[in-house]
């Protein structure tokens, strides 16, 4: 069974950083494209970045210079780092599977909060 | 610029059909896109990824009165025989080379 599971959020001050953390299970993190999506309170969803499995990450103009993706193959995990963080980084961060190379999200983990403010 | 534009809200009554569009920006017609649902409180779930000829393929578990159809550059849901939690927002999404794109969302209130 296919799950994501996000940690690391919490309230962080502005000019923070903060890693975020996604475990897998049931399939292989470095064989498929892996994404961060976020989703600020009472909006919609907004993309933030994505992993290849060859290696390649590509970022949304809103957080590119500050956040980097990654993932560590031996725990199968992706992260997030997110540095210089801004109040309106705040919002719920979601990580999803692509289903195939450049196909849906199929899978998404049930996301962790984070809170910029002072 | 790759854009998906979805209506904010929609709504419909208990046992009644309802179709939601989203609609591809001019010069990416063609694309394909995946449909998610999300209900209060809840993660993104996705539904259907689902083509410019109007096949679609559902996620595990997603029940048949979810279905999805194209014309042009208008990719659509349609959920049929409504019941009280798919009371929820929908999402368009889809992907091009270095980009994922999500549509702004259609809040759906189910009478």
């Amino acid at each position: 069974e296919v799950q994501l599971v996000e940690s690391g959020g919490g309230l962080i001050q502005p000019g923070g950083s903060l890693r975020l953390s996604c475990t897998a299970s049931g399939f292989t993190v470095s064989s498929n494209y892996m994404n961060w999506v976020r989703q600020a309170p009472g909006m919609g969803l907004e993309w933030v970045s994505v992993i290849y499995s060859v290696g390649s990450t590509y970022y949304a103009d809103s957080v590119k210079g500050r956040f980097t993706i990654s993932r560590d193959n031996s725990k199968n995990t992706l992260y997030l780092q997110m540095n210089s963080l801004r109040v309106e980084d705040t919002a719920v961060y979601y990580c999803a599977r692509e289903a195939y190379t450049y196909g849906p999200f199929d899978f998404w983990g049930q996301g962790t909060l984070v809170t910029v403010s002072s | 610029q790759l854009v998906l534009t979805q209506s904010p809200s929609a709504s419909a009554s208990l046992g009644a059909s309802v179709k939601l569009t989203c609609t591809l920006s001019s010069g990416h017609t063609s694309y394909a896109i995946a449909w998610h649902q999300q209900q209060p409180e809840k993660g993104p779930r996705y539904l259907m990824n689902l083509n410019s000829d109007g096949s679609h393929n559902k996620g595990d578990g997603i029940p048949d009165r979810f279905s999805g159809s194209s014309s042009g550059a208008e990719r659509y849901l349609t959920i049929s025989s409504l019941q009280s939690d798919d009371e929820a927002d929908y999402y368009c999404q889809t992907w091009v080379t270095g980009i994922r794109v999500f549509g702004g969302g259609t809040k759906l209130t189910v009478l």
